[in-house]
């Protein structure tokens, strides 16, 4: 069946540093891929998607690429804040708009 | 952006005993709602999809009969456990379908069963 693999954390940077989550799939078919954040006490929010090959998701600063011949869907930021801090969770829908999670990453952005 | 609430956000109760957790869409019609299931450090598993006015569909595993789902209007989706046990204690999230691709997902609700 459908799966997501990402990158096991946590993952601890200082404010201003580069961020990459890893994420890939495996999928039958061509699956929209998902990025969704939970900030402490909060309920998941979806952060970008992509419904296609090659289609880049972007929002607040994070990319990430659909990319099918290597069946990833990496998360980047440029400059991460401590605002950011929260847990990323990388996602896949097939056929009837189920989603399949990932583990999730704990991201903890120090000052 | 839309809104999904859960109710209550927490809950203890006494092994044996039937729990209701209450999923809304404040501001939007859903049609189809989901609910799920997080295990500590953990990811989520979906459990069921609820579609208004019929059946929900539950996933291979999860059992019908304990997990009770009701989704009566397009605004409100219910999840009753039934005789609750100690190992049914969880997070219990729900989602609601805003669009294509598109689910909101609601705060979550903790369940403990002592």
């Amino acid at each position: 069946g459908d799966s997501v693999t990402q990158m096991e954390g946590p993952v601890t940077l200082s404010e201003e540093a580069f961020l990459t989550i890893n994420c890939t799939y495996t999928a039958t078919g061509y699956p929209s891929l998902f990025w969704y954040v939970q900030y402490p006490g909060e309920g998941l929010q979806l952060l970008l998607k992509a419904t296609k090959a090659d289609d880049k998701g972007s929002n607040k600063g994070f990319e990430a690429t659909y990319r099918k011949e290597t069946t990833s869907f990496h998360l980047e930021k440029g400059s991460v804040q401590v605002s950011d801090s929260a847990v990323y969770f990388c996602a896949l829908s097939g056929n009837g708009n189920k989603l399949v999670f990932g583990a999730g990453t704990i991201l903890r952005v120090k000052s | 952006g839309a809104v999904v609430s859960q109710h209550p956000s927490w809950v203890i109760c006494k092994s044996g005993t039937s729990v209701k957790i209450e999923c809304r869409s404040l501001d939007f019609q859903a049609t189809t709602m989901f609910w799920y299931r997080q295990f500590p450090k953990q990811s989520l598993m979906l459990m069921a999809t609820s579609n208004e006015g019929s059946k929900a569909t539950y996933e291979q595993g999860v059992e019908k009969d304990k997990f009770l789902i009701n989704h009566a209007s397009l605004t409100l989706s219910t999840l009753t456990v039934t005789s609750a046990h100690p190992e049914d204690s969880s997070f219990y999230i729900c989602s609601a379908k805003w669009r294509e691709y598109e689910q909101y997902f609601g705060p979550g609700t903790r369940l403990t069963v002592t």
